[in-house]
């Protein structure tokens, strides 16, 4: 069965860069493509951008642009979220989403709760 | 501030409907697919609807989804206790650079 592992809870200071991983199983993991989506506390869904295993092709979404980098690893099956200069309104919990087609996401990551606090 | 609008709660008792409305406009649902999830209280979203009216293997007959113009809606009917939680629809937005959005997500209460 498909299977997303996140990176556990992390607690970053103002300024400091945040890296997320999100390793896969269950399934090929270059076929599909994975996104990464966050959640403020008490706030909607935020779609962050998305990466292609097969080729490392990014789309990232404008709030984020210059900010945030998404790889992956084939050999490991893993994908990372990096965001730099974190702020306060960076807490959050980060997901990330395997699609099955674009925009379609069926498999999700538990999600890695982030706390940006000095 | 997402550019496609729900009701920010809708409310029935057990046994009965609700529907759920996503507003957006030409450049998002007018013309890419929508996709329904729900997100119950501390996990994570779980994909109802996709290519506005499909449910993935799993999801109960009671979810529906449909799509018209620059609207979607979301359907539960015989509404269970189990059903309270968030809503959010989702679809591509080529004014944003092709960028994915969500709605801003609807709560649903069992009275």
């Amino acid at each position: 069965q498909v299977n997303l592992v996140q990176s556990g809870a992390e607690v970053k200071k103002p300024g400091a860069s945040l890296k997320v991983s999100c390793e896969a199983s269950g399934y090929t993991f270059t076929t599909y493509g994975i996104s990464w989506v966050r959640q403020a506390p008490g706030q909607g869904l935020e779609w962050m951008g998305w990466v292609s295993p097969y080729n490392g092709n990014t789309k990232f979404a404008q709030n984020f642009q210059g900010r945030v980098t998404m790889t992956t690893d084939t050999s490991t099956s893993t994908a990372y979220m990096e965001l730099r200069s974190l702020r306060s309104d960076d807490t959050a919990v980060y997901y990330c989403a395997r699609e099955t087609v674009p925009g379609t996401y069926n498999y999700w990551g538990q999600g890695t709760l982030v706390t940006v606090s000095s | 501030q997402s550019v496609l609008t729900q009701p920010p709660s809708v409310s029935a008792a057990p046994g009965q409907k609700v529907t759920i409305s996503c507003s957006g406009s030409s450049s998002n649902i007018g013309n890419n697919y929508v996709s329904w999830y729900q997100q119950l209280p501390g996990t994570a979203p779980k994909l109802l609807i996709y290519e506005n009216d499909k449910r993935p293997s799993g999801i109960p007959d009671r979810f529906s989804g449909s799509k018209s113009g620059t609207s979607a809606t979301l359907g539960i009917t015989g509404l269970q206790t189990g059903d309270e939680a968030d809503y959010y629809c989702g679809t591509w937005d080529i004014s944003l650079s092709d960028n994915y959005v969500f709605g801003t997500g609807t709560k649903v209460t069992v009275l």
